[in-house]
């Protein structure tokens, strides 16, 4: 089993609709947990980081089920601009080693 | 204060060169990262370092690829012998050494050609 699953999509929703996509990691030991964006051929640039209480920054909503080892990404009242490549990352505490899943690509349509 | 600075952006080498990649952190930060990533896929890690120590290295492959982080000057991702199977945009992030809730930032990448 790979350490981090993401489904690689692609996810195809009009503009305005709501998307969520998840991630799985095999680690339980795993202590920390981003979202990061990346549009083509540039680097990945940091979305959100996940908090064991979930977070919500505008339309971007986190959250942390640890008992079922997943987080979630959703996205509300989606843009054009928000077509990219959408990479969970964990983080296991004492090697921190940061390990992506390969990423969900959403395309938003006009 | 800079980014994370990676360079060259674009490398070609021949098969048989050797290839040197550049990451010099950002101001502070002294754990780095090297992640290579093939067209269409997704970030492979290959090598973890904080200045003078690999603390894990464990997705390098074994024979032809080095890495480094001296105390002085950038990080150095090495490849001996290149062949065509390393054309790839190699990653390196850096973070600062506090705790495990600290993001990651990455520099704009090198892209390795081999022809």
């Amino acid at each position: 089993r790979k350490e981090v699953e993401q489904d690689p999509g692609p996810f195809n929703v009009p503009e305005g609709a709501t998307v969520a996509f998840n991630c799985t990691y095999s680690n339980s030991a795993s202590q920390s947990f981003f979202w990061y964006r990346q549009d083509c051929r540039k680097e990945p640039k940091l979305l959100m980081s996940v908090y064991s209480s979930g977070n919500e920054d505008g339309r971007f909503t986190a959250q942390l089920n640890r008992a079922s080892q997943y987080i979630s990404l959703l996205i509300r009242d989606s843009k054009l601009s928000d077509s990219a490549t959408y990479l969970c990352v964990v983080v296991t505490s004492g090697t921190y080693k940061y390990i992506f899943g390969t990423g969900t690509r959403l395309k938003v349509l006009a | 204060n800079a980014g994370v600075m990676q360079n060259p952006r674009h490398l070609v080498r021949r098969r048989g060169q050797e290839a040197r990649l550049r990451c010099s952190p950002m101001k502070g930060h002294s754990h780095v990262y090297w992640y290579r990533q093939l067209p269409e896929e997704g970030l492979k890690f290959m090598v973890y370092l904080q200045k003078e120590n690999i603390i894990d290295e464990s997705g390098m492959p074994k024979e032809r690829f080095s890495a480094e982080f001296p105390k002085e000057g950038p990080s150095i991702l090495r490849i001996q012998q290149v062949v065509r199977g390393d054309s790839a945009a190699y990653f390196c992030a850096s973070r600062l050494p506090t705790g495990v809730n600290t993001e990651a930032f990455f520099g704009q990448g090198t892209r390795l050609t081999v022809v």
